[in-house]
C-alpha cells in the first residue's frame, strides 16, 4: 500500500503555540500535498511541495520535505482555535492513474 | 474558482434501497473524478476513478456492481450505492481533477462529502 502514516495521531495544544505534524510515505513521489478536514466535512487543499523543493511557506504554514527519508512535516505557527481540524498528507499515484493516497491523518485540537 | 459540489450532503435510507450521490465540478471541466470513502476517524480510501465517457476503474476490494459510477459529462459524476446495507454507512467524498491547475500541476479539488446512513 502507498498509504502514508502520520504522527502524532492526535495533538492538543494551547492557542498561540506551534503545531508540528509529520508524514512518512513509502514510494518515490513527484510532489506531496497537505489537506485539512474539519469534522464531517470535505477536504481543503493547503499546500503542495514538489520533490525538488525542501521547504515551502504559505501564511502561517511551513512545509518541509526530505525525499531521502521519505518524510514531510507541516508546521502551523501561532495556532488559533479555528485551526482545529484533521490534517492529512497525500501523495500522487506514480503509476499514472492520477490517484492520491492519503496518510492516516493527525487530529489537531487547539484550545482557546 | 475550482469548486466541487456534492448532492445530497446527507442521506438516510432503509436497508435494501439504492442511493445516488452526485458530484459536480461547478466552474471547470473534469475528465477525471475520484470517489473516496471515509469511516469515522479514519483516512480517505480511494474507491474508484471515474473517467468521462468510459468505464470507471475500481480499486481492489471495491465491488463495481455494488457501487455504480457514471461519468456522463465533463462536469458530473454519480455514485450509486445499490441495495445499501448498514455496513455501507460512511462518508463519501468525491474529487475532480483540474489539469494544469494549482501550482501548474494537476490538482484535485474535493467536494464537501455526503454522509450516508443506512438503517
Amino acid at each position: 500500500s502507498q498509504q502514508g502514516e502520520e504522527d502524532p495521531q492526535a495533538l492538543s495544544i494551547q492557542e498561540g503555540e506551534n503545531a508540528t505534524m509529520n508524514c512518512s510515505y513509502k514510494t518515490s513521489i513527484n510532489n506531496l500535498q497537505w489537506y485539512r478536514q474539519n469534522s464531517g466535512r470535505g477536504l481543503v487543499h493547503l499546500i503542495l511541495i514538489r520533490s525538488n523543493e525542501r521547504e515551502k511557506h504559505s501564511g502561517r504554514l511551513r512545509v518541509t520535505l526530505d525525499t531521502s527519508k521519505k518524510s514531510s512535516s507541516l508546521l502551523i505557527t501561532a495556532s488559533r482555535a479555528a485551526d482545529t481540524a484533521s490534517y492529512f498528507c497525500a501523495t500522487p499515484d506514480q503509476t499514472g492513474a492520477n490517484n492520491l493516497f492519503f496518510g492516516t491523518g493527525t487530529r489537531l485540537t487547539v484550545i482557546p | 474558482g475550482a469548486v466541487v459540489s456534492q448532492h445530497p450532503s446527507w442521506v438516510i435510507c432503509k436497508s435494501g434501497t439504492s442511493v445516488k450521490i452526485e458530484c459536480r465540478s461547478l466552474d471547470f471541466q473534469a475528465t477525471t473524478m475520484f470517489w473516496y470513502r471515509q469511516f469515522p476517524k479514519q483516512s480517505l480510501m480511494l474507491m474508484a476513478t471515474s473517467n468521462e465517457g468510459s468505464k470507471a476503474t475500481y480499486e481492489q476490494g471495491v465491488e463495481k456492481d455494488k457501487f455504480l459510477i457514471n461519468h456522463a459529462s465533463l462536469t458530473l459524476s454519480t455514485l450509486t450505492v445499490t441495495s445499501a446495507h448498514p455496513e455501507d454507512s460512511s462518508f463519501y467524498i468525491c474529487s475532480a481533477r483540474l489539469a494544469g491547475g494549482l501550482y501548474g500541476t494537476d490538482t484535485q479539488y474535493f467536494g464537501p462529502g455526503t454522509r450516508l446512513t443506512v438503517l
